[in-house]
């Protein structure tokens, strides 16, 4: 089945650091892949989505990927802030057909503390 | 844009008891709703999938008369945890595909719902 993997964390780093979180997936046809973002006490948000290879996803100076070849989508971000802080899912849906939705397979979520 | 209202957002039930927990579709009409449920610093789980007008579809080892889902209008579906235990504990969210196409632009979440059974 459908499954993605992410790096472990927790991740600490210092605000204007560089940001990587690995993200590999594993599935039988062609998904949609998304990051989402948890705040403290908050709901999961997108963050960015990408629906097919070579497609670059973005947002709020987040970027990721999709590479069919590696099968990775991995999260970058050039300089991060404290506001950063959070919990991050990388996570593929394959589409059910036609205009019909899969449903949403997630990674084990990577915690990131950005200090000042 | 979209919005799924999710309540309670947090309860605390005796063992024994049954907690019902809603998700109301406020600006769309949400055919479909997934409910996962989220261990502490785990990932997501999909517990099942709900089509409105329709059964629900469990995931493996999901039990389905622990966790009934009814999903009766285009705007509602709710989960009701039956005669729950401690280890039912754990955080509870529903979330919606929106948009049309393919796939839409993601997936609505409820804001989830925090179940402590004691």
């Amino acid at each position: 089945g459908d499954s993605v993997t992410q790096m472990e964390g927790p991740v600490t780093l210092s605000e204007e650091a560089f940001l990587t979180i690995n993200c590999t997936y594993t599935a039988t046809g062609y998904p949609s892949l998304f990051w989402y973002v948890q705040y403290p006490g908050e709901g999961l948000q997108l963050l960015l989505k990408a629906t097919k290879a070579d497609d670059k996803g973005s947002n709020k100076g987040f970027e990721a990927t999709y590479r069919k070849e590696t099968t990775s989508f991995h999260l970058e971000k050039g300089s991060v802030q404290v506001s950063d802080s959070a919990v991050y899912f990388c996570a593929l849906s394959e589409s059910a057909g036609g205009t019909s939705y899969g449903k949403l397979t997630f990674g084990q979520g990577t915690i990131l503390t950005v200090h000042p | 844009g979209a919005v799924v209202s999710q309540h309670p957002s947090r309860v605390i039930c005796k063992s024994g008891t049954s907690v019902k927990i809603e998700c109301r579709s406020l600006d769309f009409q949400a055919t479909t709703m997934f409910w996962y449920r989220q261990f502490p610093k785990k990932s997501l789980m999909l517990m099942a999938t709900s089509n409105e007008g329709s059964k629900a579809t469990y995931e493996q080892g999901v039990e389905k008369d622990k966790f009934l889902i009814n999903h009766a209008s285009l705007t509602l579906s709710t989960l009701t945890v039956t005669s729950a235990h401690p280890e039912d504990s754990s955080f509870y969210i529903c979330a919606s595909p929106r948009g049309f196409g393919p796939l839409g632009y993601g997936y609505t979440f409820g804001s989830g719902t925090r179940l402590t059974v004691v």
